[in-house]
């Protein structure tokens, strides 16, 4: 257990579905992140919240829409995604973004997504 | 960016020091090395990190060459619940990015 918890942990949706992922840090973190791990392929940044305020969007098609309401819980709504979207969706948190705090990230679990 | 290369993978026999070795050779001197791995279908699990010195926790020892070029982790005697992914890391000072690579299949043999 990290201290950062991912629901579901698994997903299979259309490419017509609207579906959210769900992401929650007990850490007391002020950063929170979104990766990408496709098969084969490195880890990705997909956004960073910092305060709850996005601080990065690393060119991510706008079907992949994040949300941060608060510093513990970060969204990723999803919308016509296609089939090559399948991948496991990472959450991180850490203490601080942008900062020379001591910085690593605590990953959660991942939700594993198929888009068929 | 700067960028790290790693053997895509490694065997190591249980009870023996893993050493996984990094090169990142584009590093400039304000840039740190950090160590994740993965464990299959788990998310990514902090290691260890450095910056100029060498670094020692309860999981594992970092050293960092002079020329801060190239690193090794080093995992004192390695379990099988050792075998996983390594990712070397480098992230720019400052900043929340991290650079991974596809990473070192380590895999701890009985």
């Amino acid at each position: 257990e990290t201290g950062v918890t991912q629901t579901p942990r698994h997903l299979v949706m259309g490419m017509t579905n609207k579906k959210s992922l769900k992401c929650e840090q007990h850490l007391g973190h002020n950063a929170m992140y979104w990766y990408k791990q496709s098969a084969k392929k490195p880890l990705e940044l997909m956004f960073v919240y910092n305060f709850k305020e996005q601080t990065e969007n690393n060119s991510v098609p706008s079907r992949f829409s994040p949300e941060c309401p608060n510093s513990s819980h970060l969204f990723l709504h999803l919308h016509t995604l296609q089939p090559e979207d399948s991948a496991l969706y990472l959450c991180a948190s850490s203490q601080g973004a942008g900062t020379s705090l001591l910085n690593e990230q605590f990953f959660g679990p991942g939700t594993r997504l198929t888009v068929l | 960016d700067a960028k790290t290369t790693q053997p895509p993978s490694m065997d190591c026999a249980e009870g023996r020091a893993a050493n996984l070795p990094c090169n990142h050779s584009t590093i400039s001197g304000n840039e740190y090395v950090y160590w994740y791995r993965q464990i299959h279908s788990q998310g990514p699990q902090y290691i260890i990190h450095g910056l100029k010195n060498n670094e020692t926790n309860e999981m594992a020892s970092l050293i960092i060459t002079e020329d801060r070029k190239s690193s090794t982790l080093i995992l004192p005697h390695a379990t099988l619940r050792d075998t996983a992914v390594y990712y070397c890391i480098v992230r720019y000072s400052g900043t929340y990015k991290y650079i991974f690579g596809t990473g070192t299949r380590l895999k701890v043999l009985a």
